[in-house]
């Protein structure tokens, strides 16, 4: 059975720190991975989708990488802000079905001080 | 550019009461809807997905059911709503199921 862990479960950094989210998966035959972000109260925005054959996607600042023969997924997030300050969470697709059944962690829940 | 409306924001029922939630995806057409609900400490989970109209599975059985009357709307009902019914409730869609999942603001629902 697939499982998704997140650590830390919350860290706290100031302004301006390169800061590393960690996601691990118990079962490397995964779809695909995806990072979320959401903001107390909202909804999930969409970060970075990797599907299994790739190793890294970039956007902005932040960076994914996956390596599924460990098992493991890192986001990184360059010069840290205030406005990065939310919850993270990771997910994996098993497979290429229709009902999009993701396992999810619990998230990380970021906090960056000014 | 797509966009997806979730309604209401929050929601406060009694016990037995009706449930309608709404969701629809603008600037996209066929989309693979879904409906999650999050609890705290759990995770998300899927209740529904619809791959086109009245084309509806669920997940696990339960007090919800979900229909979609076209092709970029998609409703959360329950007939009589039950004090575990309350929680966080969260649309989303996707083009394809290796394209990026898409959320809505999601529905707070406290049933009293």
């Amino acid at each position: 059975k697939q499982e998704v862990t997140q650590i830390p479960a919350a860290l706290s950094v100031p302004e301006g720190e390169n800061l590393v989210l960690n996601c691990s998966f118990t079962d490397s035959a995964i779809y695909n991975l995806q990072w979320f972000r959401q903001d107390p109260g909202k909804g999930l925005t969409s970060l970075l989708l990797i599907q299994s054959s790739q190793r890294e996607q970039t956007s902005g600042r932040l960076n994914a990488s996956l390596d599924k023969s460990s098992g493991r997924s890192t986001l990184y997030i360059a010069a840290s802000q205030p406005g990065d300050s939310a919850t993270y969470l990771c997910a994996v697709t098993e497979n290429a079905g229709n009902n999009r059944k993701l396992i999810w962690g619990l998230g990380t829940s970021l906090a960056v001080n000014p | 550019s797509q966009t997806i409306h979730q309604w209401p924001a929050t929601l406060v029922q009694p016990v037995g009461s009706p449930l309608s939630l709404e969701c629809t995806v603008e600037g996209t057409s066929n989309p693979n809807l879904y409906w999650y609900r999050q609890a705290a400490g759990r995770g998300l989970q899927l209740l529904f997905y619809s791959i086109g109209i009245d084309q509806i599975s669920s997940e696990v059985p339960q007090n919800l059911s979900a229909s979609r009357p076209q092709d970029r709307q998609f409703i959360l009902s329950s007939k009589k709503l039950l004090l575990s019914d309350s929680g966080f409730y969260l649309c989303a869609w996707s083009s394809r199921t290796d394209s990026p999942l898409h959320f809505g603001n999601g529905t707070r629902l406290t049933v009293t």
